[in-house]
């Protein structure tokens, strides 16, 4: 299986920070990397697909990038709605793995 | 736009098998998209279960793989999920989503193994 590793696992940020996460898979997955955030009781929600892609709806604040086995999720300008659990995924390969999360919290 | 809808019970025995199903509306399960089940254990983080394409072409989790079984239903557009002896470790909220990089998912459904 390939382990998704993301860093660091919690956060502290104030509203404006730029904050950036990153995400390490244990081999090479091309750019089949996907970012979700995910709020206490609600689902997860996708924000990039193919490691940069925006999806449809989600605000510009959001960017990811990256290739290979090195990948990171920018929020340029935090906000109180942006305080939230983030998730990478890696579907470049069987079973589709997740990485363990990161919570961003208000300083 | 797809939405998705988690249906099945929530409280299971031990040793018995988990149902759950997943209604696709707003478009159609044969559309070219592979369907997922995901579920995240109380506090914990995600995990993949498996997926099923509409011809009924399956991938597994092989962690999971000899417990679960995935099935679609074209002509009422959805897809489920059983899950055989299952134990408390099975408690989760489970989650249907579309294609392999989940850009939309169901709301999930909570399911707690306890006798």
């Amino acid at each position: 299986d390939i382990q998704m590793t993301q860093s660091p696992s919690s956060l502290s940020a104030s509203v404006g920070d730029r904050v950036t996460i990153t995400c390490r898979a244990s081999q090479g997955i091309s750019n089949y990397l996907a970012w979700f955030q995910q709020k206490p009781g609600k689902a997860p929600k996708s924000l990039i697909y193919a490691a940069s892609s925006l999806q449809s709806g989600v605000p510009s604040k959001f960017s990811g990038s990256g290739s290979g086995t090195d990948f990171t999720l920018t929020i340029s300008s935090l906000q109180p709605e942006d305080f939230a659990t983030y998730y990478c995924q890696q579907y470049n390969s069987y079973p589709v793995t997740f990485g363990g999360g990161t919570k961003v919290e208000i300083k | 736009q797809v939405q998705l809808q988690e249906s099945g019970p929530g409280l299971v025995k031990p040793s018995g098998t988990l149902s759950l199903t997943c209604a696709v509306s707003g478009g159609s399960i044969s559309s070219s998209n592979w369907w997922s089940w995901v579920r995240q254990p109380p506090g914990k983080g995600l995990e993949w279960i498996g997926e099923i394409y509409h011809s009924g072409s399956t991938n597994y989790n092989p962690s999971l793989k000899s417990r679960v079984t995935i099935s679609v239903d074209k002509s009422k557009n959805q897809f489920s999920l059983k899950l055989s002896s299952v134990t408390a470790a099975d408690t989760a909220v489970y989650y249907c989503a579309r294609s392999r990089s989940m850009e939309v998912w169901g709301q999930g459904t909570l399911v707690t193994v306890s006798s």
